[in-house]
């Protein structure tokens, strides 16, 4: 099973709204409502943001949303702040098992 | 609180095998199952595999289902993975979480991972 496709960085300024893509197949993102989105900062264990495509999990901040089109899910981040510097991880469902996404490192300039 | 409390560090040689622990508390640990994913140095994460407590189904990653066997102990809340024939490349750092009754459910509490350094 291939890891899903993201980019390898994003970037964006304090108060701007970023997306991060992530690319499947019609046999995982494609075919399941079951993408999650995680955060993960260095040293840190990830944590959900995102679960099922676009609900969030209580505590998580109303800024952060998922969505999905065909074989690619995004998540957008709205109203950028400097702690949302981090890794994130996309995660699909294929069928048999769960792939990640290869990370995308948000930078806040 | 929920907590979920790993095993130390383990130092092994390749051929060798490990197990790591990975403690739950702060919820009935028959309700929920637990995932490991691994982390190699400087990488992004791999899904390693699932187990449900309540009745003992896993799901293993294709790539290391042949070397990885995941357990569980309800009396003590403690869910185990073992992963045997190690080689270099499974150098990383280990995590469990807590997850839904499904392979395919989000982790919502996760451990503090566990370093697994694979060197002759």
């Amino acid at each position: 099973q291939s890891a899903l496709t993201q980019p390898a960085s994003v970037s964006g300024s304090p108060g701007q709204s970023i997306t991060i893509s992530c690319t499947g197949t019609s046999s995982d993102v494609g075919s399941y409502d079951l993408v999650s989105w995680y955060q993960q900062h260095p040293g840190k264990a990830p944590k959900v943001m995102i679960y099922e495509g676009n609900k969030r999990p209580s505590g998580v901040s109303n800024r952060f949303s998922g969505s999905k089109s065909g074989n690619t899910a995004s998540l957008t981040i709205s109203g950028l702040q400097a702690e949302d510097e981090a890794d994130y991880y996309c995660c699909s469902y294929t069928g048999s098992g769960v792939v990640f996404g290869g990370g995308t490192k948000l930078t806040v300039l | 609180q929920v907590q979920v409390v790993q095993s130390g560090a383990e130092v092994k040689k390749p051929g060798a095998s490990v197990k790591v622990s990975c403690k739950a508390s702060g919820y009935t640990f028959t309700n929920y199952g637990i995932t490991w994913v691994r982390q190699a140095p400087g990488q992004g994460l791999e899904w390693v595999g699932w187990i449900s407590p309540y009745n003992g189904n896993t799901n293993y990653a294709q790539k290391i289902q042949d070397r990885v066997t995941m357990t569980t102990d309800t009396s003590t809340s403690t869910a185990y993975m073992e992963l045997g024939s190690l080689r270099s490349d499974d150098t990383a750092v280990y995590y469990c979480a807590r997850s839904g009754s499904y392979p395919q459910d989000a982790s919502d509490f996760w451990g503090q991972g566990t370093m697994v350094t694979v060197s002759s």
